[in-house]
């Protein structure tokens, strides 16, 4: 069965700190990988995404993502995290006809 | 572009009372889809559309649940009758066809701020 599994339901980091937000999934072939953003009371905003090629993505505010095959995982990182990065994360895995899978979210606290 | 509008933003209604939620796509975007967020179930997709027509309603919990959208610029979604575990928030989201943007472009969605529901 497809599923996503982020492991850490809550994370805490000091401003300034690297972050690694961890993503994992169960699929049957290679799928679409994302990474969303979700702050209070918003709707989710695109961070990056994986569909082919380079395993190492490049997203917006300065995050990054890195898809390893073998260990079917797509995990978000961010060298120095900033305050206004506090928010909800959400992996996603799909074929390519929308169905997407989101998993449950980590939410990322961010200490001054 | 304003971003996809959805309305009302919150709603808070009786149990067995018609919910309507109104969702505004990009211009342009061939797909709208409809999720419901809720604390214990996550996002979950309940129905999506292409070129105004449903795909896929697998999603949709049972009878009381229907969506639309008459046109490519409006889609509602509606609870009829509705019940207090229907209490989430209800997203709306669009994505332009492959047609449109190449394969690069499509498959990413594009967010409304939600409508959070509230059934007493």
């Amino acid at each position: 069965a497809q599923s996503v599994t982020q492991p850490d339901i809550h994370i805490t980091v000091s401003e300034g700190a690297s972050l690694e937000l961890r993503c994992n999934y169960s699929y049957g072939a290679t799928p679409y990988l994302f990474w969303y953003v979700q702050s209070p009371g918003q709707g989710l905003q695109l961070l990056l995404k994986y569909f082919s090629g380079d395993t190492l993505v490049q997203g917006i505010k300065g995050f990054e993502a890195e898809f390893k095959r073998s260990q079917s995982s797509f995990n978000l990182r961010k060298p120095s995290v900033h305050w206004s990065d506090a928010a909800e994360y959400f992996c996603a895995v799909g074929p390519r006809t929308y169905k997407y899978i989101f998993g449950t979210g980590t939410r990322l606290k961010v200490l001054a | 572009d304003a971003g996809v509008i959805q309305s009302p933003r919150h709603e808070v209604t009786e149990m067995g009372q018609e919910v309507t939620l109104r969702c505004k796509p990009i211009s342009g975007h061939d797909y709208l889809f409809w999720y419901r967020q809720t604390m214990m179930r996550g996002l979950e997709l309940l129905i999506y559309f292409n070129n105004n027509v449903p795909i896929d309603d697998s999603g949709m919990p049972e009878d009381r649940f229907s969506a639309k959208m008459p046109n490519a610029s409006f889609s509602t979604l509606k609870i009829q009758p509705s019940e207090p575990r229907d209490s989430a928030v209800y997203f709306c989201a669009s994505s332009p066809s492959e047609a449109a943007t190449g394969w690069s472009g499509a498959n990413v969605l594009t967010f409304g701020a939600g409508s959070r529901l509230t059934v007493l």
